[in-house]
């Protein structure tokens, strides 16, 4: 499985203000996920991230408030905007194994813990 | 819908006690089903995908099972190393690829 780096860990910011999570794989992966884990709730997708096009985002999220760049096959970076305190979760990157199975695992980095005040 | 329900949400087991965890779930039409472990401050840990029912893995103190409705991860004489958080996600068809639908969890705590 790949090994996963995210920076920052955790981060406490103001209201009104942004935040850039970076996300790091050891291997070349096609497809890169980004979630948020809120506190007491399951862990929800933000949106796919695919090496050189546009996200794809899920129902809720919108690109304004999470733009995500997908710069290489190793690389991606999720940018939480304009901060309330609803923000505050867990946000979690994954990518997929290479196994070329339908319904392919997950790996998921450690997280960036973020408290919005 | 596609959704996912996990019971209890919290157990408590004395070392040695074996238990299951369960995890229902609806979906059109299954992809695969995971198990992941997380720790306080930590991101998920995979533990097994299962495809079709009837399908079993195991590892170390833990098996998971899986039928048409539900799956359970069973979890012999744990240990107190094995409290955790067990999440189950499914994937299924239809949905966006790549897009695991995870219950809230079950949290384990097993005592000296």
């Amino acid at each position: 499985s790949a090994v996963i780096s995210q920076k920052p860990s955790r981060d406490i910011c103001q209201r009104g203000t942004s935040l850039t999570i970076q996300c790091q794989v050891d291997s070349q992966v096609t497809m890169m996920f980004w979630y948020r884990q809120q506190p007491g709730q399951s862990l929800t997708l933000i949106a796919t991230a695919n090496q050189g096009s546009e996200a794809t985002y899920e129902s809720g999220f919108v690109i304004d408030k999470f733009p995500i760049s997908r710069p290489n096959l190793t690389f991606s970076t999720l940018t939480v905007s304009n901060m309330s305190p609803e923000d505050s979760s867990i946000y979690l990157c994954s990518v997929e194994g290479q196994s070329g199975r339908a319904g392919e695992t997950q790996y998921f980095g450690p997280g960036t813990r973020l408290l919005v005040l | 819908e596609d959704q996912v329900t996990q019971s209890p949400e919290a157990l408590r087991l004395q070392e040695g006690e074996s238990s299951s965890l369960n995890c229902s779930y609806t979906v059109s039409g299954l992809r695969g089903l995971f198990w992941y472990r997380q720790d306080p401050g930590k991101g998920p840990e995979f533990l097994f995908t299962l495809y079709s029912a009837g399908e079993e893995k195991e590892k170390e103190r833990l098996k998971a099972t899986l039928t048409k409705k539900e799956s359970f991860l069973h979890i012999t004489a744990p240990k107190p190393e094995d409290s955790a958080t067990y999440l189950c996600a499914v994937q299924a068809y239809g949905g966006s690829q790549g897009n695991l639908i995870f219950g809230k969890g079950t949290k384990l705590s097993v005592k000296p």
